[in-house]
């Protein structure tokens, strides 16, 4: 079975100041692994994948496999950055080994960044 | 550019109703998906389909069916709706034959807000 946790409800930083937000997952496979984000009044959204090894909008995030984590990291938070977050993990496969592109998400994270 | 369309924004219906909740995409995606959205709970699958008229459980199918008869449109149907059903209700949509990894992003609709009284 596969488990995303996400152990912070609430997430309160501010302005300019770091921000990490956690994410264990629990997997037998090789997961792939996802944050999605929801702006207020908006459509929740891919915000990055671990895959790409990318940086949008100042976020990054790391698969360490090791402490099965995927924590999501932004050196200067900014008001523009308050929304709920959530990390998920792709590892279902059927017998052919395509991905139904099912998601198992985490409990998610409101981040609030202040003035 | 709305690509995932949900019906309607919010619902209010009785304890014991028939709630029908569709979603459009149109973006020829063979995987659609259904989620309900609870505050500390996440989102939790429903139930989800792969081709028009196949459908599969997902974590939390109970009290809850699907009917997939066109590729492009997934609804959700509630039998006897109740007051636990109060969510809002996420549709999402993505390819099935993504072989490269990392490519199951959803799409997801702007969300139905269902409350039963």
């Amino acid at each position: 079975a596969q488990r995303v946790t996400q152990p912070e409800k609430l997430l309160s930083v501010f302005k300019g100041a770091p921000v990490e937000l956690k994410c264990n997952y629990s997997y037998s496979g090789s997961p792939e692994l996802f944050w999605y984000v929801q702006y207020s009044r908006q459509r929740l959204q891919l915000l990055l994948r671990h895959i790409s090894r990318e940086s949008i909008k100042g976020f990054t995030a790391d698969l360490n496999k090791g402490e099965t984590s995927f924590h999501l990291k932004k050196p200067f938070a900014q008001e523009e950055d308050s929304a709920m977050y959530y990390c998920a993990l792709s590892g279902s496969k059927n017998a052919g080994g395509t991905s139904y592109g099912k998601l198992t998400f985490g409990q998610g994270t409101i981040l609030t960044v202040h003035p | 550019d709305v690509k995932v369309t949900q019906s309607s924004r919010y619902l209010v219906k009785r304890t014991g109703e028939k709630v029908f909740l569709e979603c459009v995409q149109d973006m020829d995606h063979e995987n659609m998906f259904w989620y309900r959205q609870d505050p500390g709970l996440g989102l939790r699958l429903i139930y989800f389909s792969y081709d028009v008229k196949m459908k599969e459980k997902g974590d939390i199918p109970e009290g809850y069916s699907v009917s997939r008869e066109k590729k492009e449109r997934f609804s959700l149907i509630l039998e006897s709706a109740s007051t636990n059903q109060t969510s809002m209700y996420l549709c999402a949509s993505n390819p099935l034959r993504q072989m490269r990894p990392g490519a199951n992003v959803l799409t997801f609709g702007a969300g139905s807000r269902l409350t039963v009284l």
